[in-house]
């Protein structure tokens, strides 16, 4: 396994609820990414953060609110989610938010809105 | 708008044979990343092997090789002597930054099965 993990990996949620993801990186990068991943559509890039600093949000939903107290921690808050925003997140993180930098994944919650 | 295409849903592949995944990807920009990472069934997403636009050698990674064409904007990935670990889903990935905008662009996936 990598460096990078998520809890819960399974998480079923109703669309009145709010929960949160959380995503933990032992390797010292200075980024970390939220994606969701859905059935037969590319990886969607939601968020960057770098050194905590969000400095990417493509768009996503004011329903997903993402936190990164330290370089080493990120959560996404969920909140009257709908049902097509049933997928896997995956975390990631790297060494530098630049574009050469390999990202390393963790194992992804499936979530699931009833 | 930057998009990365992959055209093969599904491959299989008789172990110890070769296989060749193709990507294709499309950027006004001149300098940027490809990558290719690999997702076994239930298991985290990886690296596989790294190109930099601005180097004209083909990267290679013991049993995995790329055919970086930049002018056609193809960056297929070769597997020699397929293994059965090597099953998994094989995404194709762009990754530059213009204008300060963070720009990481996966393909659709391909599927590949090695098959004993």
């Amino acid at each position: 396994e990598t460096g990078v993990t998520q809890t819960p990996r399974h998480l079923v949620m109703g669309m009145t609820n709010k929960k949160s993801l959380k995503c933990e990186q032992h390797l010292g990068h200075n980024a970390m990414y939220w994606y969701k991943q859905s059935a037969k559509k590319p990886l969607e890039l939601m968020f960057v953060y770098s050194l905590e600093e969000r400095v990417e949000n493509n768009s996503v939903p004011s329903r997903f609110s993402p936190e990164c107290p330290n370089s080493s921690h990120l959560f996404l808050h969920l909140h009257t989610l709908q049902p097509e925003d049933s997928a896997l997140y995956l975390c990631a993180s790297s060494q530098e938010a630049r574009e050469g930098y390999e990202q390393y994944f963790g194992p992804g919650t499936r979530l699931t809105v009833t | 708008a930057q998009t990365v295409t992959q055209s093969q849903p599904e491959m299989s592949v008789q172990e110890a044979e070769t296989v060749t995944l193709s990507c294709t990807y499309d950027t006004s920009e001149s300098n940027y990343y490809l990558f290719w990472y690999k997702q076994p069934p239930s298991r985290q997403m990886i690296l596989v092997i790294r190109q930099e636009a601005y180097k004209q050698q083909n990267a290679t990674e013991n049993r995995f090789s790329v055919n970086f064409q930049k002018a056609a904007k193809s960056f297929s990935l070769k597997i020699s002597d397929s293994q059965l670990g090597d099953t998994a889903m094989y995404f194709c990935a762009f990754m530059q930054r213009p204008s300060g905008t963070y720009k990481y662009i996966f393909g659709t996936g391909t599927r590949l099965k090695v098959l004993a």
